[in-house]
């Protein structure tokens, strides 16, 4: 079955410590994106990749960073520099990042120790 | 600032009767129209995209674009408790092709 990938399901960052959350794709789209989503809140874009190894920042990247190396993946790390990372994260992806829908992963809940 | 509004509700529908979800957006020149559903805790789920101007059909749920009022509905037919979620409006092809989500309306569903 095609479909959007994220692991962990549920993580916990210790003070000071990066964590990475993982985000992969088998259906062969060339864009992905990561949004964050606080509790009652809407989708927040943090980064978006249209092709590999090229990706933007969105509208809060500040305290995380992305890496696109393959077409399938797109890992997020939360640095310590991002002081409140407790959301809910979710990865998507869409076949070109133009006109065409996205397709999310059933996302990452992190929470700070 | 491209914007896309929604009305945070909570709108509340009796089971069986119709649910109207409304959305406005700001970009005039947007192509594509999209909603999702999202259950509490959960990912967005697309339900239903819309392209051009009128009413498009898919089971209980029709969803209807007038480009010229910058305005898209979803229409939940003969709604059931398991539709009470948030739903997103989503809106793309505009004049930076980036997607912009509206913040959602709740819906719940009285039994």
């Amino acid at each position: 079955d095609g479909g959007i990938t994220q692991s962990p399901k549920y993580l916990f960052r210790k003070e000071g410590q990066n964590v990475t959350l993982s985000c992969e794709q088998n259906l062969n789209h060339d864009a992905m994106y990561w949004y964050r989503q606080d509790p009652g809140q809407g989708l927040r874009l943090i980064y978006y990749s249209q092709i590999v190894n090229d990706f933007q920042k969105g509208d809060i990247a500040e305290g995380y960073s992305v890496s696109r190396e393959k077409k399938e993946s797109f890992p997020l790390t939360v640095t310590s520099a991002q002081k409140n990372p407790t959301a809910f994260y979710l990865c998507a992806s869409s076949i070109d990042g133009g006109r065409q829908p996205q397709h999310f992963g059933d996302g990452t809940r992190l929470s700070i120790l | 600032q491209k914007e896309v509004e929604q009305n945070s509700g909570p709108l509340s529908v009796p089971e069986g009767a119709i649910a109207s979800l409304n959305c406005t957006y700001s970009d005039r020149v947007s192509q594509s129209f999209f909603w999702y559903r999202q259950y509490s805790g959960k990912s967005p789920e697309l339900i239903m995209s819309i392209y051009s101007n009128g009413d498009k059909e898919d089971g209980r749920f029709t969803a209807q674009l007038n480009k010229a009022s910058q305005y898209v509905s979803l229409l939940i037919r003969d709604s059931q408790p398991s539709d009470s979620a948030t739903y997103l409006c989503a809106v793309t092809g505009g004049r930076d092709d980036k997607i912009i989500f509206g913040k959602g309306t709740r819906l719940h569903i009285l039994p």
